[in-house]
């Protein structure tokens, strides 16, 4: 009973570089999340997908581009990574984009 | 424009203490709201949820009602447990004029409970 599986769960990346952060749900919903949390901050949107097919910007989404791969799986991506962009990454789902979201255990990402 | 508003922690407590920890909502028109809880190094996971105003959402001791005449969502327990240690998140999901749902966190309140 994995619920969401988000990979890598650490990572250090230098300036510039690229990188694809995956997450997978097995409970299947519809829509899905990227989130970062930074101190303080609380949790910050950064795109969703409300179903296969669509994906749409969150508050922050300057920097990523995301891919719903299919109902499973979602990615984000940081094209030329910059230290701004370091923080934890959390994905969630939900059955629906105004139900109770669950999330994955994050991913550390850090750029130096 | 919506938001929560979480009370500033951290709070700590003594084991069996009762607690209280705040959040007021702004928003149009009828939101859910949800607490959160989250442990060291995982995730947020639902802790409860209230859909319509008076409504009581609990669970593992924890309860909060849907006050709509205060615009408050305030999370209570009577006696913690040094596993309650864990930050706890405020949220709301409200319906937009273009027909999608907007998500919004508070910023999250750090419990620590004292043996």
């Amino acid at each position: 009973n994995a619920g969401v599986t988000q990979t890598p769960k650490f990572q250090v990346l230098k300036t510039g570089q690229s990188m694809t952060l995956q997450c997978a749900q097995d409970m299947n919903h519809n829509s899905m999340y990227w989130y970062r949390q930074d101190p303080g901050m609380g949790l910050r949107l950064i795109y969703y997908s409300a179903s296969e097919g669509t994906t749409d910007k969150g508050e922050v989404p300057n920097g990523y581009n995301v891919s719903r791969l299919n109902k499973r799986e979602f990615s984000l991506r940081l094209e030329s990574a910059a230290p701004s962009q370091t923080s934890v990454y959390f994905c969630a789902s939900s059955e629906w984009t105004g139900a109770a979201q669950h999330f994955g255990d994050g991913t550390r990402l850090s750029i130096l | 424009g919506d938001s929560v508003t979480q009370m500033e922690g951290p709070v700590t407590l003594s084991e069996e203490a009762f607690l209280t920890i705040n959040c007021t909502y702004t928003a149009t028109g009828y939101p859910s709201l949800f607490w959160y809880v989250q442990y060291p190094g995982e995730g947020l996971q639902l802790l409860l949820k209230a859909t319509k105003a008076d409504d009581k959402g609990s669970n593992k001791g924890f309860e909060a009602t849907y006050r709509k005449e205060t615009t408050s969502f305030h999370l209570e327990k009577g006696s913690v447990q040094v596993s309650d240690s864990a930050v706890y998140f405020c949220a709301l999901v409200t319906s937009t004029t273009s027909g999608t749902y907007k998500y919004i966190f508070g910023t999250g309140t750090r419990l620590k409970v004292l043996a």
